[in-house]
């Protein structure tokens, strides 16, 4: 049972557009990590969301925290090629020992 | 160095070698861990150190066996792989176990033939 489900799974688009990707569970965080990860890298840490309904803004990008904390979006604006990468979320285990990540959605951004 | 450094970056092995995948942090963390990602699936969680101890291992099948020597350094030990372990490896490590910021390496990209 996968704890961190990522929509869409794949997303392409031109420069310039706008575009939403969502991280959904059935369990509640007390916290949710968005991460970045570039081909032939590891994955980087984008921003952390912690109060429900906390909505969090990185230049282009916009993290929601939703209400009962069990959800998060990520919405970009104005997309440029540099943002071409998959988009992990994740939170930390039931166990409290490690991050659990969804699958992450694939974005491709072309000029 | 700075940051999380594996080596090596890539690997082919038999199934009947052994080889080990090193990853050294340079960031003074006290948690570290390995990850494995395969194409469609999310990172999986397969073991998880704090300060040279195993806390977690997460169903991994004896063919990996982990190694902390050090809170610094952390090595995968491989032998008699299956096709279907080939994966990006990767490494991370935090301040203490649990955190919520994971500082990641580059990743061994591993293929088993």
């Amino acid at each position: 049972t996968q704890l961190l489900e990522q929509s869409p799974q794949f997303l392409s688009i031109q420069e310039g557009e706008n575009l939403t990707v969502y991280c959904n569970s059935s369990s509640v965080f007390s916290s949710l990590q968005w991460y970045r990860q570039e081909p032939g890298e590891g994955p980087v840490l984008l921003v952390t969301v912690v109060t429900g309904g906390e909505v969090k803004k990185l230049k282009r990008l916009t993290f929601q925290f939703g209400d009962a904390r069990k959800d998060s979006s990520l919405h970009i604006t104005a997309a440029q090629p540099g943002d071409t990468g998959l988009y992990l979320c994740a939170g930390v285990t039931n166990s409290g020992y490690a991050l659990n990540f969804g699958k992450g959605t694939s974005l491709l951004v072309t000029p | 160095e700075t940051g999380v450094t594996q080596t090596p970056r890539h690997l082919v092995m038999g199934m009947t070698n052994k080889k080990s995948l090193k990853c050294e942090q340079h960031l003074g963390h006290n948690a570290m861990y390995w990850y494995k990602q395969s194409a469609k699936k999310p990172l999986e969680l397969m073991f998880v150190y704090s300060l040279e101890e195993r806390v977690e291992n997460n169903s991994v099948p004896s063919r990996f066996s982990p190694e902390c020597p050090n809170s610094s350094h952390l090595f995968l030990h491989l032998h008699t792989l299956q096709p279907e372990d080939s994966a990006l490896y990767l490494c991370a490590s935090s301040q203490v176990v649990g955190d919520t910021e994971a500082f990641f390496g580059q990743g061994t990209r591993l293929t088993v033939v």
